[in-house]
């Protein structure tokens, strides 16, 4: 099944840890994108990438990293120095750089420091 | 000003009534504009997506265009207590960045 898969569902992260979150997909797309989403609000973008090996950040970057090796992975690494980092985060992914393109989302992960 | 703006709702309206949900952006170089469906607990899924002026139709969705004001719309005919959802408005800006607003909360009452 063609899909974008995020890993795990729910995490635990103690404070002074990094952890990261996985995203695949194998829907050939060539954009991806992540966004952080706090109870009742909208989502926020943290990063994206075009296409492998390069990628932007975007409105709320701080305290988070990515790396884009392969085109079907996409994982970002929450550090210690994002102070709030409680939320639900999303994997996004779409066809490429043109405007007309459309984007899909994985199940998302729960992040939840204690 | 915020990039994608929505009013947080809640929008309620009665079973079978149209429902009028409402998006206006800030960057004049955006070509690309989606809605997309947000249940609680779950990730958004794309419902509509419109890129030219005019209307949009797919069954029960119209999704309305109007570049020269920056305004977006969606509309929901026949709704159901299953709409019953968030709505996010996403724009694709001049930068290939897709941002989306805080979303509307839709109530169909029974």
């Amino acid at each position: 099944d063609g899909g974008i898969t995020q890993s795990p569902k729910y995490l635990f992260r103690k404070e002074g840890q990094n952890v990261t979150l996985s995203c695949e997909q194998n829907l050939n797309h060539d954009a991806m994108y992540w966004y952080r989403q706090d109870p009742g609000q909208g989502l926020r973008l943290i990063y994206y990438s075009q296409i492998v090996n390069d990628f932007q950040k975007g409105d709320i970057a701080e305290g988070y990293s990515v790396s884009r090796e392969k085109k079907e992975s996409f994982p970002l690494t929450v550090t210690s120095a994002q102070k709030n980092p409680t939320a639900f985060y999303l994997c996004a992914s779409s066809i490429g750089q043109g405007r007309r393109t459309e984007a899909f989302f994985g199940q998302g992960t729960r992040l939840t420091v204690v | 000003q915020k990039e994608v703006e929505q009013n947080s709702g809640p929008l309620s309206v009665p079973e079978g009534a149209i429902a009028s949900l409402n998006c206006t952006y800030s960057d004049r170089g955006s070509q690309s504009f989606f809605w997309y469906r947000q249940y609680s607990g779950k990730s958004p899924e794309l419902i509509m997506s419109i890129y030219s002026n005019g209307d949009k139709e797919d069954g029960r969705f119209t999704a309305q265009l109007n570049k020269a004001s920056q305004y977006v719309s969606l509309l929901i005919r026949d709704s159901q207590p299953s709409d019953s959802a968030t709505y996010l408005c996403a724009v694709k800006d001049s930068s290939y960045k897709l941002i989306f607003g805080s979303g509307t909360r839709l109530l169909v009452r029974p």
